[in-house]
């Protein structure tokens, strides 16, 4: 069993959707969690940083954590095309090392 | 704003050739880490450094190797390369220092074909 755990999708929404990415996972050292978007063939992009458990707003994105479920979730509101993108959530115990899930590959229809 | 910055972005190497990988972190990021991440899958650690120090090891063949130099860039060394080393190597920094967090920023990887 994997460390982090995340649906591989894919994920289609109309454009406008709320759309709702998680991860579980099972190490209760991971203190660190992130969100990043990748493009194909590109670099992952962070888009959203948590330290331990709560929720964190930046524009259309939301970012929850809870701790005591190791539960993650990213939340897109009024979805775009160009949200169109693989979601790989990321966590860590510190300064080390970042554990991925799989990867949600969202598709966002105009 | 500054990113990672990786070089090349492609190569293409033969089996048994050895290649090299470059990565030049954010300015003032301490940490770099190395991750491999093939077709269709999630990025897997190989090697990280702090302060020019490795910092941890993860799954990274013995064929490879990689150090951070003063300048805190780091290069990745492979040998012996094999077609099952073909996939995307991504580069990312980080600050120890600054803000006691670990937002790990990438760069945009180097895709690595073997045959």
């Amino acid at each position: 069993q994997k460390e982090v755990e995340q649906d591989p999708g894919p994920l289609s929404v109309p454009e406008g959707a709320i759309v709702s990415l998680n991860c579980t996972y099972s190490n209760s050292a991971f203190q660190y969690f992130m969100w990043y978007r990748q493009y194909s063939r590109k670099g992952p992009e962070l888009l959203m940083y948590t330290y331990s458990s709560g929720n964190k707003e930046d524009g259309r994105f939301t970012a929850q954590v809870d701790k005591s479920s190791k539960y993650i979730s990213l939340f897109i509101r009024d979805s775009q095309p160009s949200d169109s993108a693989t979601y790989l959530c990321a966590m860590s115990e510190g300064f080390q090392k970042l554990v991925f899930g799989t990867g949600t590959r969202l598709l966002v229809s105009p | 704003a500054a990113g990672v910055i990786q070089s090349p972005r492609h190569l293409i190497k033969e089996k048994r050739e050895t290649a090299t990988l470059k990565c030049y972190p954010i300015p003032r990021h301490d940490t770099v880490y190395w991750y491999q991440q093939g077709p269709g899958q999630d990025p897997q650690f190989l090697i990280s450094f702090y302060e020019k120090m490795q910092s941890d090891k993860g799954s990274i063949p013995d064929r490879f190797s990689a150090q951070q130099f003063s300048d805190y860039h780091s290069e990745l060394n492979m040998s012996s390369l094999e077609l099952g080393d073909s996939a995307l190597y991504f580069c990312a920094s980080s600050s120890a220092r600054q803000n006691s967090n670990t937002e790990a920023f990438f760069g945009q990887g180097t895709r690595l074909t073997v045959v």
